[in-house]
Order: C-alpha cells, then structure tokens, then sequence
C-alpha cells in the first residue's frame, strides 16, 4: 500500500539549533516533492519544491534534500526560532499534478 | 499574487441540509482546483481534482454524490456536500493550479480553508 510517513508527530528543538525532519515514502513515484507549513485553523503555506532529478534545494535557513532511491526527504530549519513552531507536511506530486499529504510533524522551538 | 479564497470560512448546519462551500482563485485563472479535507490532527486528505468545465474526478473512497464539485468558470470551483451527517464535519480545503509560465514559484496554491460543522 503508498504510505507517506514523516518521522514523528511532534519535535520539539532549543531555539538556535538546527531542526531535522523526514519524510519516507513507499510505492509511490513523486514527479516532486514539496514542504509546506501548516498554522492552527489555516491552510498550508508553500516552502520549498525540490524535483525527482535534484538532491538538494535551499532557502534562507531552510534546506531540503531528495533521496530516490531510498525513498526519503529531509527537511531542515537552522538558526530554529520560536516562530518556526508549526506543522510542517511534505507532499508528493504526482505528474497530474496531485499531491499527497505525510503524516505531519509539529514542530515546537523552546526559547 | 496568487492568492486563494474560500467562503465561508466557518460554517454550522444541521444534519441532512447541504453546504456550498467556494473555492476562488483571485489573481490567477485555474484551469485545475483541488478539494482536500483534513480531520483534527491529521494530514490533508486529497478528494478530487476539480477541472473547468468538465467533471471532476475523485479520488478512491470518496463518494461523488455525496461531494458535488462544480468548477464553472477558471475562477472559482465549488464543493457542496449533500445531506451533511456529523461525520463529515471537518476542515476543507481548496487549492488552485496556477498557469505554467506565469512566473509562479508554486505548483499549487492553497485557500485559508473552510471548518464545517454538523450537529
């Protein structure tokens, strides 16, 4: 069965160290994948795309790797900051362009 | 740019009445919608990808009578869920598929998402 599974429900880091999420895959073949931030009662927020022929894309202090073969993306927040405390998802695009969600990680960075 | 709204944001009905909920792409035509739920706690569960002017197609599970997904013009796309029941209170949300070459930096942007409720 396609599973999308990232690492753990809820992380919680010290503000100023690097937070370190993963998203794992089976039986599925992501045309790209994609991270999104996701506040309380609102929709996601678009974060980084990284395609199925790149290993890895940056953004400010964010970063994200794509590994095919094993079937995983790992994003990372340095420099973490109590206003990066969210749900991060990673989604998987088809090449229709549909995408399916991860489990959901929640992130809280402690002052 | 690419902003998407829905309407209305939070809505309250009783068991067995429909609800419209609108799904707007408001700087950018899209050509594809996509209807997502979420329940609490849980990740974004695709429900059907919404195409203009024609019908839409739903993903496994999802019953298509009881979801009617009407994407009338490359603006706007709506969900009606028919004879509500408890169990379909959650968060919906819509997205939109920005033109290719547009110079957009997503694939899909997403609405504020609308919290149905069903007593």
């Amino acid at each position: 069965s396609q599973k999308i599974e990232q690492n753990s429900e809820a992380l919680n880091i010290q503000e100023g160290k690097t937070a370190t999420l993963t998203c794992n895959y089976t039986n599925y073949s992501p045309a790209y994948l994609q991270w999104y931030r996701q506040d309380p009662g609102r929709g996601p927020v678009f974060l980084l795309l990284i395609r199925e022929n790149e290993k890895e894309k940056r953004k400010e202090r964010l970063k994200v790797t794509f590994d095919t073969t094993l079937k995983q993306s790992l994003f990372h927040i340095t420099a973490s900051q109590p206003a990066d405390s969210a749900t991060y998802l990673c989604a998987l695009a088809n090449t229709g362009n549909q995408f399916y969600f991860g489990t959901g990680t929640s992130l809280t960075v402690i002052p | 740019g690419a902003v998407v709204s829905q309407h209305p944001s939070r809505v309250i009905c009783k068991s067995g009445t429909s609800v419209k909920i609108e799904c707007r792409s408001l700087d950018f035509q899209a050509t594809t919608m996509f209807w997502y739920r979420q329940f609490p706690k849980q990740s974004l569960m695709l429900m059907a990808t919404s195409n203009e002017g024609s019908k839409a197609t739903y993903e496994q599970g999802v019953e298509k009578d009881k979801f009617l997904i009407n994407h009338a013009s490359l603006t706007l796309s709506t969900l009606t869920v028919t004879s509500a029941h408890p169990e379909d209170s959650s968060f919906y949300i819509c997205s939109a598929e920005p033109p290719a070459g547009g110079g957009f930096t997503d694939t899909q942007y997403f609405g504020p998402g609308t919290r149905l409720t069903v007593l």
